[in-house]
């Protein structure tokens, strides 16, 4: 297996434009997860999806982000109008819950900057 | 409001001595606790994980020690490695799936 596949690895583009992530998890896991890494926050959880349904987005920022997964094999985070401060590295993680095992496996990441 | 807390941004450590990561946690619900480690340009991996019901749980190296009561959790690594040099995040669950993390300390192994 591949392992959680992420890109682009680096985006950069100006302040206002659509930034679009995307994400492929591992076949077999029913759970995907979308963190941001900063300086300042640390890992912070923005979304997941448990089979293809998102269950918490209280981590989004603002209206600004949206993430959709329309099958059990993609995912995108998406930024309109990205803006600098949303400079950052995002991690896309995914797991199969229900085994008791709550570790993840974590893609390589995005590297976005807003200039 | 940090519920989980690493409060040393970086560790030095000499090659062949213990290396001890502490993590704090505010949260009584958290149910299992999981530190992983991450490479610069690299995504975090899994290392190694305790559930609450436990005080420790030791894999090789590295074993990981659970204070309920103090909320206190810390990752042993014994002996030090150059290739153990990375960030390391502790992580805790409660509920729901989604994990919450730690800053990260930076643990660096002197030669």
């Amino acid at each position: 297996d591949a392992g959680v596949i992420q890109s682009p690895r680096h985006e950069v583009t100006e302040m206002g434009q659509e930034v679009t992530l995307r994400c492929k998890p591992i076949s077999g896991h029913n759970s995907l997860f979308w963190y941001r890494q900063t300086m300042m926050r640390g890992l912070e959880l923005l979304i997941y999806f448990n089979n293809n349904v998102p269950i918490d987005d209280s981590g989004m920022p603002e209206d600004r982000f949206s993430a959709k997964m329309p099958n059990a094999s993609f995912s995108t985070l998406k930024i309109q109008p990205s803006e600098p401060r949303d400079s950052a590295v995002y991690f896309c993680a995914s797991s199969f819950s229900g085994t008791g095992n709550y570790g993840y496996t974590f893609g390589s990441g995005t590297r976005l900057t807003v200039v | 409001d940090q519920q989980v807390k690493q409060n040393s941004p970086s560790l030095s450590v000499q090659e062949g001595r213990i290396s001890i990561l502490n993590c704090d946690y505010t949260n009584s619900m958290f149910d299992y606790f999981l530190w992983y480690k991450k490479y610069p340009a690299e995504g975090p991996t899994f290392l190694i994980s305790i559930s609450s019901i436990k005080d420790k749980n030791e894999d090789g190296r590295f074993t990981v020690f659970l204070n309920k009561s103090a909320k206190h959790l810390s990752l042993h690594i014994v002996p030090s490695q150059p290739g153990d040099s990375a960030v390391y995040f502790c992580a805790a669950r409660g509920g729901a799936d989604g994990l919450t993390f730690g800053k990260g300390t930076h643990l660096i192994i002197q030669p």
